[in-house]
């Protein structure tokens, strides 16, 4: 079984240019999740989708941020314009349910803004 | 709001010996989970052991263990017999059981363990 998967592993942008994130979650995991590390500091929630609807989005730092999940499979996350205070490693996690289901991560996207 | 705190941001310790990672959290709530999750170098993070905070008896997984406190809000990791595959960077979260809360995970800022030959 293919775990979660996220594109590109890896983006150098410049500020003010847009990027777009993508997460693919565990066939069949409705529920799925964006986390952010920046540098330094703890991982944190900016949204929960339930299938394509956004079930929690209060860690969302703003409005340059948009999250989508057409049709309740892959995710996309856009940042524009984009910030230095951006930078930082982008983790998505998909599960089959809530409670105590488990969390499964991708791999991350390190987004560098210069 | 809940928070977690890894006071130890590295830890080192020699192959076959046991370490203990140390977390410490603050809720008001009375029912929630806890994790460790490890994120091995270069790799993707993964679920090492989990905690429902009702149950009474630690959790163990093979040669991992925890040691819960819930009125001193406590909860670190024991792992014996430490095998090199077990250096990674090793993070606490919390999540609330609340039905109406939500489902995100909290996160302390994570310990990097070292594993010596």
């Amino acid at each position: 079984e293919a775990g979660v998967t996220q594109f590109p592993s890896h983006s150098v942008i410049e500020k003010g240019q847009t990027v777009t994130l993508r997460c693919d979650p565990i066939s069949g995991h409705d529920n799925l999740y964006w986390y952010r590390r920046v540098m330094g500091k703890e991982i944190k929630f900016l949204l929960h989708f339930v299938k394509e609807s956004k079930q929690d989005e209060s860690g969302m730092p703003n409005n340059r941020f948009l999250a989508e999940r057409t049709g309740g499979t892959y995710s996309t996350l856009k940042v524009q314009p984009a910030e230095l205070e951006d930078s930082g490693v982008y983790f998505c996690a998909s599960s089959l349910g809530t409670g105590t289901y488990e969390q499964y991560f991708g791999p991350g996207t390190r987004l560098t803004v210069t | 709001a809940q928070t977690v705190t890894q006071s130890q941001p590295e830890m080192s310790v020699q192959e076959a010996e046991t370490v203990t990672l140390s977390c410490t959290y603050d809720t008001s709530e009375s029912d929630y989970y806890l994790f460790w999750y490890k994120q091995p170098p270069s790799r993707q993070m993964i679920l090492v052991i989990r905690q429902e905070a009702y149950k009474q008896q630690n959790a163990t997984e093979n040669r991992f263990s925890v040691n819960f406190q819930k009125a001193a809000k406590s909860f670190s990791l024991k792992i014996s017999d430490s095998q090199l595959g077990d250096a990674a960077m090793y993070f606490c979260a919390y999540r609330s059981a609340w039905g109406g809360g939500s489902e995100k995970l909290v996160f302390g800022k994570g310990t990097k363990l070292t594993v010596n030959p």
